[in-house]
């Protein structure tokens, strides 16, 4: 079956831009997480989605912001982008909790300039 | 709290044993993960293991759990050179709605 999918692949904007960042999850799943890498801070956790409610929310300003949608399709949106976000964007699904691990998708590389 | 440690490089010559240790604070913590990521890519579950048990092994890979010492190791027999790459601990508490991972352990595998 179809893997975890994120697009776009890369991304460049600019400072002060609004981004909207896509996953798919796999079919049948219907939970999401959204995670931030960086190479100073590691995997960040940003929000996670269940039937279109967010169970969990990490510590990130107000900019990022995410939705499910019925279909279990998720989007994430940074608003007023800074240097700082630059970063590949994790999204994960798995079929209710976390139990038995994730399955991620390849990213979204995120270049703000 | 919620923390998850793990040292930063490991080196090995191909065909030797690697052992990537990780240590984790929070003892409510259900299950335990080792996920692996290569360049460019996300990253790949590559087993887990339940709270209550010692030991998993599956092929190459052989995952110690010490709930006392909250210490987490996979062995990877054999090592290959295809195994280069990072390898991640994570921990997830039931209900918790959220995984936790470590900064990561760089594997370097010497042909």
């Amino acid at each position: 079956k179809a893997g975890v999918t994120q697009t776009p692949r890369y991304l460049i904007k600019t400072r002060g831009q609004q981004v909207t960042l896509s996953c798919s999850p796999i079919s049948g799943h219907r939970s999401v997480s959204w995670y931030q890498q960086t190479p100073g801070q590691g995997l960040q956790f940003l929000f996670e989605y269940f039937s279109e409610t967010q169970r969990n929310k990490g510590n990130f300003p107000g900019r990022f912001s995410g939705r499910q949608f019925s279909n279990s399709r998720s989007e994430m949106n940074v608003s007023t982008l800074e240097l700082g976000d630059s970063a590949l964007y994790l999204c994960a699904s798995y079929p209710d909790q976390a139990n038995y691990g994730y399955t991620f998708g390849s990213g979204t590389r995120l270049t703000v300039v | 709290g919620e923390d998850v440690e793990q040292s930063l490089f490991l080196s090995v010559r191909e065909g030797d044993s690697s052992v990537i240790n990780c240590t984790y604070t929070d003892s409510s913590s259900t299950y335990l993960y080792w996920y692996k990521q290569e360049p460019g890519a996300g990253l790949q579950l590559l087993t887990y293991i339940f709270s209550n048990m010692d030991m998993k092994q599956d092929q190459r890979l052989t995952v110690l759990l010490n709930k006392k010492d909250k210490h987490l190791s996979l062995r990877i027999a054999d090592t290959q050179t295809g195994d280069s790459a990072i390898y991640f601990c994570a921990e997830t508490y039931t209900g918790g709605f959220k995984t936790i991972f470590g900064a990561g352990t760089r594997l370097f595998v010497k042909a």
